[in-house]
């Protein structure tokens, strides 16, 4: 199974600053046969279902706002918030679907200062 | 609006079944593939399965291989999953997600003898 690991666990911001989530694949996440690359950020707001923010490592999902971005290839991922805001709070999962099992990232619980 | 409806919370003994279900809306049933996640009190998200609702093709996580079964409906859109066997550490919050953009609201289930 591929392992998905998360840094940090825990991240606390002050709104108006940036903040960054890693994840890192033990496998490749990019497949030959269709150049894409299977990496996929959700959000979990307390007390809902998660929520997908980007797929494919860098797509932003429909009504995410655009302080969210996604970078990175291979086995190293960046989930970037450029002016973090009280209402990011929660905790973000990283996933791959390349393949079999599609595996999770541990999670990573943004606070606010 | 696209939506996924699930069952209601359920309390089971040790060793029982749960059958839960998931009922799709707003979009082209069998166009899209549905997977079950599971978090357990507590802790992150556990892919456990996936199935395609044109042709009923499943593909389970190897932990639950023998005790789990996804089927599906067409005639009323909805997605059954079955987990037998059920241990203590089964108790969990079960969502089903479609597309990786549209999950329902989770369906609570209490293992308790």
């Amino acid at each position: 199974d591929i392992v998905m690991t998360q840094t940090p666990l825990s991240l606390p911001v002050t709104p108006g600053e940036a903040a960054s989530i890693s994840c890192r694949s033990s496998q490749s996440l990019f497949d030959r046969d269709d150049g894409y690359t299977y990496l996929d950020w959700y959000l979990q707001k307390p007390g809902q279902s998660p929520q997908l923010l980007i797929y494919t490592v860098s797509y932003r999902a429909s009504g995410v706002p655009d302080r969210f971005s996604g970078s990175g290839s291979d086995t190293e991922f960046t989930l970037t918030i450029s002016r973090v805001e009280a209402e990011d709070v929660g905790v973000y999962y990283c996933m791959q679907r390349i393949g079999f099992p599609i595996t999770f990232g541990q999670g990573t619980r943004l606070e606010i200062k | 609006q696209v939506q996924l409806v699930q069952s209601g919370p359920e309390v089971k003994k040790p060793g029982a079944s749960v059958r839960l279900s998931c009922q799709a809306s707003g979009y082209t049933f069998t166009k899209y593939p549905i997977q079950w996640v599971r978090q357990a009190p507590g802790v992150g998200l556990e892919w456990m399965g996936i199935i395609h609702p044109s042709d009923g093709d499943t593909t389970y996580a190897r932990k639950f291989q023998g005790r789990l079964i996804m089927t599906r409906d067409t005639s009323t859109a909805t997605v059954f999953m079955e987990l037998s066997g059920l241990r203590s550490d089964d108790a969990a919050v079960y969502y089903c997600a479609s597309g990786g953009d549209v999950w329902g609201k989770g369906t609570t289930v209490i293992v308790s003898s």
